[in-house]
């Protein structure tokens, strides 16, 4: 399977500022997808990451908030604006491959205080 | 939209005996059913998945049941090892797989020695 990477590992952020993730894969592929995980909780699609156009939000999500770049095949980044301590929460990106199997990164656990 | 249930929330069994994880999901539409394990600290991983046209499928020790008509789906784990200790996630979508995810809440799965 694809190799994903996301960046950062981690963070510590004030309330009111905004946290930019990024996802990175080894190969060119189609879906790509960001999910939240709540701490202790399960996980919530938040978009789908379109490359060439602009991602398609879930309901209770909205671009202002979350803003989500796809520049290329390979690469997609997730911003968290304006935050509070309920975004506190794993950010994951996934992509589809093979025979449309999911897979997931590593995840970026963010902190608001 | 779709909604996943999943029992029970724990499970613990002894080593050596079998672990059975039961989802149900709403959505008739829903084709594809992958289960992941997700370990502290880390990104879910893609341990087997069934789609519907088939009713089970094996991978050495674990194995996946479906049933379209209840519209209800189960991880089976054999043998059960202390690294099979883990938070398992059902998870369903319609388009093959090559649409976001809806997960169950999980089930910390515990193995004692």
């Amino acid at each position: 399977s694809a190799v994903i990477s996301q960046k950062p590992s981690r963070d510590i952020c004030q309330r009111g500022t905004s946290l930019t993730i990024q996802c990175q894969v080894d190969s060119q592929v189609t879906m790509m997808f960001w999910y939240r995980q709540q701490p202790g909780q399960s996980l919530t699609l938040i978009a789908t990451a379109n490359q060439g156009s602009e991602a398609t939000y879930e309901s209770g999500f909205v671009i202002d908030k979350f803003p989500i770049s796809r520049p290329n095949l390979t690469f997609s980044t997730l911003t968290v604006s304006n935050m509070s301590p309920e975004d506190s929460s794993i950010y994951l990106c996934s992509v589809v491959e093979g025979a449309r199997e999911q897979y997931f990164g590593p995840g970026t656990r963010l902190t608001v205080t | 939209g779709e909604n996943v249930e999943q029992h029970p929330s724990t499970l613990s069994v002894q080593e050596g005996d079998s672990a059975v994880i039961k989802c149900t999901y709403s959505d008739s539409a829903s084709n594809y059913f992958p289960w992941y394990k997700q370990e502290l600290g880390k990104g879910p991983q893609l341990i087997i998945d069934i789609r519907s046209n088939v009713g089970e499928k094996k991978d050495q020790r674990i194995a996946v049941t479906l049933n379209k008509t209840a519209k209800h789906f189960s991880l089976h784990i054999t043998e059960t090892q202390p690294e099979d200790s883990a938070v398992y996630f059902c998870a369903a979508t319609g388009g093959g797989g090559a649409d976001g995810l809806t997960f169950g809440k999980g089930t910390h799965l515990i193995i004692q020695p």
